[in-house]
């Protein structure tokens, strides 16, 4: 299994423009998970999605769409990109939300808006 | 609002010594996770902790939860290089795992 993986790695946008942080898992998990984590910070969670079709906002959505049309893709959109979104993005997913279960996160995208 | 805060913020120790690593939240959950990052990598799942009371073990590291404080604790026992790296504990704020809040890490260096 690959596991968590996104595209691209590093990504350089210039302010106003437009991207798709891609994000595929195999391991068949329902939930999926988008945070972003600035400099020296911990991860904030951005969207987040409990299976296809199903998302909803977590702590910091402004500036971000998701959706979820299968099981193993849950693609993040940046609109009008602004400097404050410069950050390292991480998706992660687990097979349910609760107990026993962790989340598996993917290597993460690093994102400069200059 | 929920906040996760982590003490010490930064420790630098040396090789052979121990150390705990405190991980306070404001707010009723009965589950808490610990991850490892290191430097310009990913995070790593250490620990789940379901319970008053949990006790988790690997290797050097012991985590331990106290929903009543509202405590986790991280125990590092004879501390190696290998050790070094950014610890966050996270929060999960729902029966279901739809909402994580994260600490903001302790960054640990171990020093020969």
């Amino acid at each position: 299994n690959a596991g968590v993986t996104q595209t691209p790695k590093f990504r350089i946008l210039k302010i106003g423009q437009s991207m798709t942080l891609q994000c595929t898992q195999d391991m068949n998990h329902n939930y999926m998970y988008w945070y972003r984590q600035d400099p020296g910070m911990g991860l904030k969670l951005i969207y987040y999605s409990v299976g296809a079709g199903i998302t909803d906002k977590g702590e910091v959505p402004n500036g971000y769409n998701v959706s979820r049309s299968t099981t193993e893709d849950f693609p993040l959109r940046l609109e009008l990109a602004a400097p404050s979104q410069t950050s390292v993005y991480f998706c992660a997913s687990s097979y349910s939300g609760g107990g026993t279960d962790t989340q598996y996160f993917g290597p993460g995208t690093r994102l400069t808006v200059l | 609002e929920l906040k996760v805060e982590q003490n010490p913020l930064f420790l630098s120790m040396q090789e052979g010594k121990n150390y705990t690593i405190y991980c306070n939240y404001s707010t009723t959950s009965d589950r808490l996770y610990w991850y490892r990052q290191d430097p310009g990598k990913s995070l790593e799942s250490l620990f789940v902790l379901l319970s008053n009371g949990a006790v988790k073990q690997e290797g050097r590291l012991m985590a331990s939860l106290d929903t009543k404080a509202r405590l986790s604790t991280l125990h590092i026992t004879a501390a190696v290089h290998d050790l070094s790296a950014t610890y966050f504990c996270a929060v999960d704020l729902t029966p279901y795992g739809q909402n994580f809040v994260f600490g903001p890490g302790t960054r640990l260096s171990v020093l020969p």
